[in-house]
């Protein structure tokens, strides 16, 4: 089984267009996370949700929009998409909130032609 | 502004050799650092950890070193297996915070037969 799984595992879209990508973890974690790769590697984290809740919400456009259902469920939903949002995103999750190690999703590549 | 950097994008090691990466951070509020590996198409997982109360951990073929005067830590694969051709990320955090991993840029590491 696999622990955090996001779908879908690629995406190519317009710009313009709206989408979502939908992370689930069955590892029991209070926390999840949305991390975004660019094309310069680096790994870096959007939001953080803790039992639902908004924890961390770095400086990322007002078109990404997170939403946790319920603990084991984060979903992002990304407006008006534009070619800089190309990317891969991948989801993780953590036993707390506490910065400790991450489980990761296998990411799903964003393209924005 | 990086505040975890891997200075190698790339390294190659003979199988059975050491492998040596290295990770230098910039930000002294760190306390807690973990390696993570990557397989192309996959999500990150988490290898080991260490924290600033320790210079040293070491878990079967892997094992941490941190400087906290330089700054700096290293990860030692001993010996180097082809299984561990993959790139590593270093990450750091202030342990007990919330505020998530800052990764490093990676380091691709091939392990030549």
């Amino acid at each position: 089984d696999t622990a955090v799984s996001q779908t879908p595992k690629y995406l190519v879209t317009q710009m313009g267009n709206d989408k979502s990508i939908k992370c689930e973890q069955n590892l029991g974690h209070d926390t999840m996370y949305w991390y975004k790769q660019d094309s310069k590697k680096f790994l870096k984290i959007m939001f953080s949700y803790n039992n639902k809740e908004l924890i961390i919400n770095e400086t990322v456009p007002n078109r990404f929009s997170p939403k946790s259902p319920d603990k084991a469920h984060l979903n992002l939903h990304i407006n008006s998409l534009e070619l800089g949002d190309s990317a891969v995103y991948f989801c993780a999750s953590s036993r707390r909130a506490a910065n400790e190690k991450l489980f990761f999703g296998s990411g799903t590549q964003l393209s924005v032609l | 502004d990086q505040q975890v950097k891997q200075n190698s994008p790339s390294l190659s090691v003979q199988e059975g050799r050491i492998s040596i990466l290295n990770c230098d951070y910039t930000n002294s509020m760190f306390d807690y650092f973990l390696w993570y590996k990557k397989y192309p198409a996959e999500g990150p997982t988490f290898l080991i950890s260490i924290s600033s109360i320790k210079d040293k951990n070491e878990d079967g073929r892997f094992t941490v070193f941190l400087n906290k005067s330089a700054k700096h830590l290293s990860l030692h694969i001993v010996p180097s297996q082809p299984g561990d051709s993959a790139v590593y990320f270093c990450a750091a955090t202030r342990e007990g915070g919330a505020d998530g991993l800052t990764f490093g840029k990676g380091t691709h590491l091939i392990i030549q037969p």
